[in-house]
């Protein structure tokens, strides 16, 4: 069945660039999505990027995809503390005509000054 | 209007008890979503709505029943809870389904006592 697996904890200075990894086995998947979710809020789509791209670039964020292992990475520059969160890697797939999103555990980012 | 709200932000009940959740959204989105977070653990999805009707039920007890009175508002039932249903409770939607670009709401904090 379908997997993905984050990291669990990064520490990150504030200023410096963070970098989430996350790695997925569902070979049919065609949209893999950064969600952000801050303590006691929901969960906010921060980018996602198709399935026969390398790589997305959005302000400060840019998502790496290597399809060939399966392994998807966001990074973050100049890491503010209010980027501190929990951050969930989510694969779709068009098989899936329902929407089920497969999430990783997600990975907590602390900012520190 | 990106807007998911959901009410109430928290709920303390019974096992005994009958209360509903409510969420709302009015980007004309035609999929809706209810799912359950437990802390530190991605959102686990419960069902989904299309054009609503359901389409997802997770293999959730009859304890929870959703509700879809029209294509803004989605409800979630409850009746005679367990502790173990203490949870976060996300609504969320998307344009149709099988978008994993999916807005989600800030959830019902749920005690069951």
């Amino acid at each position: 069945g379908e997997d993905v697996e984050q990291s669990l904890f990064l520490s990150v200075r504030e200023g410096d660039s963070s970098v989430i990894n996350c790695t997925y086995t569902d070979s049919s998947s065609t949209y893999l999505y950064w969600y952000k979710q801050e303590p006691g809020a929901g969960l906010q789509l921060l980018t996602y990027i198709f399935s026969n791209m390398d790589m997305k670039q959005d302000q400060r964020l840019t998502v790496l995809l290597n399809k060939k292992d399966k392994h998807l990475s966001l990074r973050i520059a100049d890491t503010q503390t209010g980027d501190s969160a929990i951050y969930f890697c989510a694969e779709g797939s068009t098989t899936d005509s329902w929407g089920k999103l497969q999430f990783g555990a997600g990975t907590q980012v602390v900012v520190t000054p | 209007d990106t807007e998911v709200t959901q009410t109430p932000k928290h709920l303390v009940m019974g096992m005994t008890n009958k209360k509903s959740l409510k969420c709302e959204q009015h980007m004309g989105h035609r999929a809706m979503y209810w799912y359950k977070q437990k802390a530190k653990k991605p959102p686990e999805l419960m069902f989904v709505y299309s054009y609503e009707k359901l389409s997802i039920n997770e293999s959730v007890p009859s304890r929870f029943s959703p509700e879809c009175p029209n294509s803004s508002l989605l409800n979630l039932h409850l009746h005679a809870l367990q502790p173990e249903d203490s949870a976060l409770y996300l609504c969320a939607s998307s344009q149709v389904s099988g978008d994993g670009e999916q807005y989600f709401g800030p959830g019902t904090r749920l005690t069951v006592t």
